[in-house]
């Protein structure tokens, strides 16, 4: 069975532009959550999306948003970027929502903001 | 406010040894713990968890110990192996009810197991 994947694996923004990044959960997992990881900060939960539909949110600006499509692949965009948001945002999936269960997660999508 | 931290960012263990990672939290809603392991460039992985109605879980070399009233919790590796070298990740959840706010990490403690 594969795993998460996310794309692309790598990316170089500016600031002031905004990106969306992909997400593939492994067949059959309903739920996505989203985080961002920064030396600092660590791993923070960004949102979780369930049956496209936003259960979770962590505590981010609303530059953040995310959707879910009807094959559960998902997507998080990031608008107006700032130095601050270069990080590894990394993508888990879990059959159902995540509190119940395990979580799997995908490589991380690595961006950087010049 | 870091409701889950983990004060060592880095350990260093003899291969064949006893590795012991801590955690504390500060949230005493949470009843679900899990630890997480991540090598370079790739996802954290599940390694094993522990409802707040246990204070033990074990899964072979790894066990997990929660001390509720101290709102800490430990990982012990025993024998420690030179693939155990990563950065361990503890994360709480609100277990009932689906998990309100999602995971919430410490900041990774990076273990190096030298041979």
């Amino acid at each position: 069975k594969a795993g998460v994947t996310q794309t692309p694996r790598y990316l170089i923004k500016t600031r002031g532009q905004q990106v969306t990044l992909s997400c593939s959960p492994i067949s059959g997992h309903r739920s996505v959550s989203w985080y961002q990881q920064t030396p600092g900060q660590g791993l923070q939960f960004l949102f979780e999306y369930f049956s496209e539909t936003q259960r979770n949110k962590g505590n981010f600006p609303g530059r953040f948003s995310g959707r879910q499509f009807s094959n559960s692949r998902s997507e998080m965009n990031v608008s107006t970027l700032e130095l601050g948001d270069s990080a590894l945002y990394l993508c888990a999936s879990s059959l159902e929502l995540a509190g119940d269960n395990e979580q799997f997660f995908g490589p991380g999508t690595r961006l950087t903001v010049l | 406010d870091q409701q889950v931290k983990q004060n060592s960012p880095s350990l260093s263990v003899q291969e064949g040894r006893i590795s012991i990672l801590n955690c504390d939290y500060t949230n005493s809603m949470f009843d679900y713990f899990l630890w997480y392991k991540k090598y370079p460039a790739e996802g954290p992985t599940f390694l094993i968890s522990i409802s707040s109605i246990k204070d033990k879980n074990e899964d072979g070399r790894f066990t997990v110990f929660l001390n509720k009233s101290a709102k800490h919790l430990s990982l012990h590796i025993v024998p420690s192996q030179p693939g155990d070298s990563a950065v361990y990740f503890c994360a709480a959840t609100l277990y009932s009810g689906g998990g309100a706010d999602g995971l919430t990490f410490g900041k990774g403690t990076h273990l190096i197991i030298q041979p």
